[in-house]
């Protein structure tokens, strides 16, 4: 059963245009969220995270927007750029479990020049 | 410096042998994990460990066992292993407190063949 769930496997935008990138939960005990970017042959470094008392939290070109009540919260880039091509991960953790984290399958964004 | 680093990053091996995967953290955290990503690209915890507990997901079977040596390392021992354990290893460090950012390491490619 996954509890976080990204229903886009791909995304493809070009460059200086906005990407979207969005993550559905199902577990409503997930009180933070968190998004991650991974590029190929390497591990997935942290990008941005929002706590569930948040509707919004933004960090340069980067916004996590959090909609509790329909249990979705999603990634804004902008403008994107070619090198913000790669896999992003949506994540999110319960109160008790630490930083346990659970997982989306992955969103590729594909900016093109 | 790498902050979390795990060897070896490939590793190819026969059916039914025992391996070990190693991992060290430079960066004074607590906590511990090791994560699986599978032939879907799923994240998944395996096991999350500090010097007070080891929390072990209940999907993850008996083979698996991590090995703590110090708070700087957490080795993953699989024995016997099975075809199905072919995947890409993250390992991952935090401070346990909730809120923490996790890092990762860049991953171990297992094949079983």
């Amino acid at each position: 059963d996954q509890q976080v769930k990204q229903n886009s496997p791909s995304l493809s935008v070009q460059e200086g245009r906005i990407s979207i990138l969005n993550c559905d939960y199902t577990n409503s005990m997930f009180d933070y969220f968190l998004w991650y970017k991974k590029y190929p042959a390497e591990g997935p470094t942290f990008l941005i995270s929002i706590s569930s008392i948040k509707d919004k939290n933004e960090d340069g070109r980067f916004t996590v927007f959090l909609n509790k009540s329909a249990k979705h919260l999603s990634l804004h880039i902008v403008p994107s750029q070619p090198g913000d091509s790669a896999v992003y991960f949506c994540a999110a953790r319960t109160n008790n479990a630490g930083n346990m984290l659970t997982f989306g399958g992955g969103t590729r964004l594909m900016v093109k020049p | 410096d790498t902050a979390v680093s795990q060897t070896p990053k490939y590793l190819v091996t026969q059916m039914g042998n025992d391996k070990s995967i190693k991992c060290e953290q430079n960066l004074g955290h607590d906590t511990m994990y090791w994560y699986k990503q599978d032939s879907k690209k799923f994240l998944k915890i395996m096991f999350s460990y500090n010097n007070k507990e080891l929390i072990i997901n209940e999907t993850v079977p008996n083979r698996f066992s991590p090995k703590s040596p110090d708070k700087a390392h957490l080795n993953l021992h699989i024995n016997s292993l099975e075809l199905g354990d072919s995947a890409v290893y993250f390992c991952a460090s935090s401070q346990w407190t909730a809120g923490n950012t996790i890092y990762f390491g860049e991953g171990s490619w297992l094949t079983v063949v």
